[in-house]
């Protein structure tokens, strides 16, 4: 019963370091997406994807690079990290049937110095 | 653009008493709106939705109602509990594309015994 599972859930980075967030569903989900949460900011979408093989923009996209090689699988990679992305990553999926809500990971803290 | 507002909190209240967290919202055409509950260290878990004006979203002995005509979808509870504690998002959801989200700022809701 995993649901959506993020990989780490911790990391700490210097400034200029790279990584890759990975993100794993295991319900067969069409969409999935990107978020970063700030405090007083909730959560702001940075990329999404409808299917194995395309991306998409959301609202805070610079910075920050996505693939979707797999249906199961929405990578989220720092190319060069800044101070400024230190938040708390959250990846969902969802179902293309309407009306049907995102599920949520629990989280990847990261922290950028 | 789309767009959630959510009160401020911290919204403090004893055990057993009557909570009402108020969400207003901008978006064109009809979208379905959410709420969800992010509890410490962990994702977020859809708390309950509506998909059209007038439908009434519950679970967990939380409500909420789509009213369009004042455009919110305010979460209200009869008797909270300290194991409610945590932070609500308000969201909606863009009915004509790939179902993105936009949250409202989050508000957190403290209990006492």
């Amino acid at each position: 019963n995993a649901g959506v599972t993020q990989t780490p859930k911790f990391r700490v980075l210097k400034t200029g370091q790279s990584m890759t967030l990975l993100c794993a569903q295991d319900m067969n989900h069409e969409y999935m997406y990107w978020y970063r949460q700030d405090p007083g900011m909730g959560l702001r979408l940075i990329h999404y994807s409808v299917g194995e093989g395309t991306t998409a923009k959301g609202e805070v996209p610079d910075g920050y690079n996505v693939s979707r090689l797999k249906k199961q699988n929405f990578l989220l990679g720092l190319e060069s990290a800044a101070p400024s992305q230190t938040s708390v990553y959250f990846c969902a999926s969802r179902s293309r049937t309407a009306d049907q809500p995102q599920h949520f990971g629990d989280g990847t803290r990261l922290s950028i110095l | 653009g789309d767009s959630v507002t959510q009160m401020e909190g911290p919204v403090t209240l004893s055990e057993e008493a009557f909570l009402t967290i108020n969400c207003t919202y901008t978006a064109t055409g009809y979208p379905s709106l959410f709420w969800y509950v992010q509890y410490p260290g962990e994702g977020l878990q859809l708390l309950l939705k509506a998909t059209k004006a007038d439908d009434k979203g519950s679970n967990k002995g939380f409500e909420a109602t789509y009213r369009k005509e004042t455009t919110s979808f305010h979460l209200e509870k009869g008797s909270v509990q300290v194991s409610d504690s945590a932070v609500y998002f308000c969201a909606l959801s863009d009915p004509t594309g790939y179902s993105t989200l936009t949250f409202g700022k989050g508000t957190m809701l403290l209990v006492s015994p």
